[in-house]
């Protein structure tokens, strides 16, 4: 069984540009989640798409926008980088939507936005 | 804004020690989990309890879920250098799906 894998691991940007972070869920899971963590903090939910469909939103900006494809793998955009997006940006799969699901995450990409 | 309050937020402590971290809430969730995360590393389930008043063991790591599902307790018994790392709370709502963490206890553990 593969586990939740992203890319990149790494990833420098300037401040204005974008960026689009990818995400292959758990084999099996048709729900993917995904999280900001800033330094010092915990992660902070931005969205879920379940089967292709956003199913809930955090408290982000639009110019945070993602996508899931039909074999479940998943994409973060973000738009116009500011400084404060700089974070380490998680996905997490399940095996459907709702509270009864466990969320499994993948190791992280690291956004520095200079 | 932080739904679970988690103290303390770091603890060092030395092999052999035992210590209890916290995690509360004026929320009530219909499951909450606790994770360990390291540098660099997405953060790893250990436990997920459900219901109030529930305690599960996991060899030297017992979990608790308060009576009225608002608040838990992650009790590690004689701890090791390997149980360094960040432990995370982090519960669902009844009417949610995302997981509302806490800021995460650091504990370090030194030989």
């Amino acid at each position: 069984e593969t586990g939740v894998t992203q890319s990149p691991t790494h990833l420098i940007k300037t401040r204005g540009q974008q960026v689009t972070l990818r995400c292959s869920s758990q084999s099996g899971h048709n729900t993917v989640s995904w999280y900001q963590q800033a330094l010092g903090q915990g992660p902070q939910f931005i969205f879920q798409y379940y089967r292709e469909e956003e199913n809930g939103r955090g408290n982000f900006p639009p110019r945070f926008s993602g996508l899931q494809f039909p074999n479940y793998s998943s994409e973060l955009n973000v738009n116009a980088l500011e400084l404060d997006d700089s974070a380490l940006y998680l996905c997490a799969s399940s095996g459907g939507q709702g509270p009864s699901y466990e969320q499994y995450f993948g190791p992280g990409t690291r956004l520095t936005v200079t | 804004t932080q739904l679970l309050e988690q103290s303390p937020q770091f603890l060092s402590i030395q092999e052999g020690e035992n210590l209890t971290v916290y995690c509360n809430s004026s929320s009530v969730f219909s499951s909450l989990q606790w994770y360990r995360q390291e540098p660099g590393e997405g953060p790893v389930l250990l436990v997920t309890v459900v219901t109030g008043g529930e305690v599960k063991k996991l060899k030297r790591l017992t979990f608790q879920f308060g009576d009225a599902r608002k608040d838990s307790s992650l009790h590690i018994t004689a701890a090791q250098p390997g149980d360094t790392g960040l432990y995370l709370c982090a519960g669902v709502t009844n009417s949610g799906y995302a997981l509302n963490f806490g800021k995460g206890t650091s504990l370090l553990v030194t030989p």
